[in-house]
């Protein structure tokens, strides 16, 4: 059971270019999420897909887009990177979007912007 | 008051010892909580579940004190593979979006 998967582990990117960060569960969740992480800041949320259809924005989210592209995927979109999106990024995801069941990560895409 | 606090630390301990983190939160509407730790440059996981009865899981306990809003993590007869960040985590009723603490480190050494 691979659980949570992203794609790539690592990235560098110069200023202006764009990527996709994809991530994709096993898990039949309905709800997922994406997180930054930065020193002294911690998880910071960007975009949520509380289910299939559905996506909002988070505390973060500006220079990003989502998409849910069925209920295993949902990917992170940076159109034009900035330095100021170096960071390391985590998918994760959930069952009924919070209850008791925790969350459950991918192990991180760490980018770089030059 | 931030959302979710925790004291950054790091908590230095010899191994054995007993170590206890809070976690305080604002919204008293908060209704699940979590306990995570996250090893360095690794994903955060899942360590336990805190339920109001409190729990106990092996060398670990939670607990959660609602009139304090505050949750609580013991760790009894620390070891050094315990040296990791701790992350505290709360969910209102009813919300997709969960609140993380910025995390406690902890390190334990010989």
């Amino acid at each position: 059971n691979a659980g949570v998967t992203q794609t790539p582990k690592f990235q560098v990117l110069k200023t202006g270019q764009s990527m996709t960060l994809q991530c994709a569960q096993d898990m039949n969740h309905n709800s997922m999420y994406w997180y930054r992480q930065d020193p002294g800041m911690g998880l910071r949320l960007i975009y949520y897909s509380a289910s299939e259809g559905t996506t909002d924005k988070g505390e973060v989210p500006n220079g990003y887009n989502v998409s849910r592209l069925n209920k295993r995927e949902f990917s992170l979109r940076l159109e034009s990177a900035a330095p100021s999106q170096t960071s390391v990024y985590f998918c994760a995801s959930s069952e009924k979007g919070a209850a008791n069941y925790g969350y459950t990560f991918g192990s991180g895409t760490r980018l770089t912007v030059v | 008051r931030k959302e979710v606090e925790q004291d950054p630390g790091p908590f230095n301990v010899p191994e054995g010892a007993t170590v206890a983190f809070n976690c305080t939160y604002s919204n008293s509407a908060s209704q699940s909580f979590f306990w995570y730790r996250q090893d360095c440059r690794k994903e955060p996981k899942l360590l336990m579940s805190v339920y109001s009865s409190g729990n106990e899981d092996g060398r670990f306990t939670a607990q959660l004190n609602r009139a304090s809003q505050y949750i609580s993590l013991l760790i009894r007869d620390s070891k050094l593979s315990d040296s990791a960040t701790y992350l505290c985590v709360v969910n209102k009723g009813g919300s997709y979006i969960p609140t993380f603490g910025r995390g406690t480190s902890l390190i334990v050494h010989p």
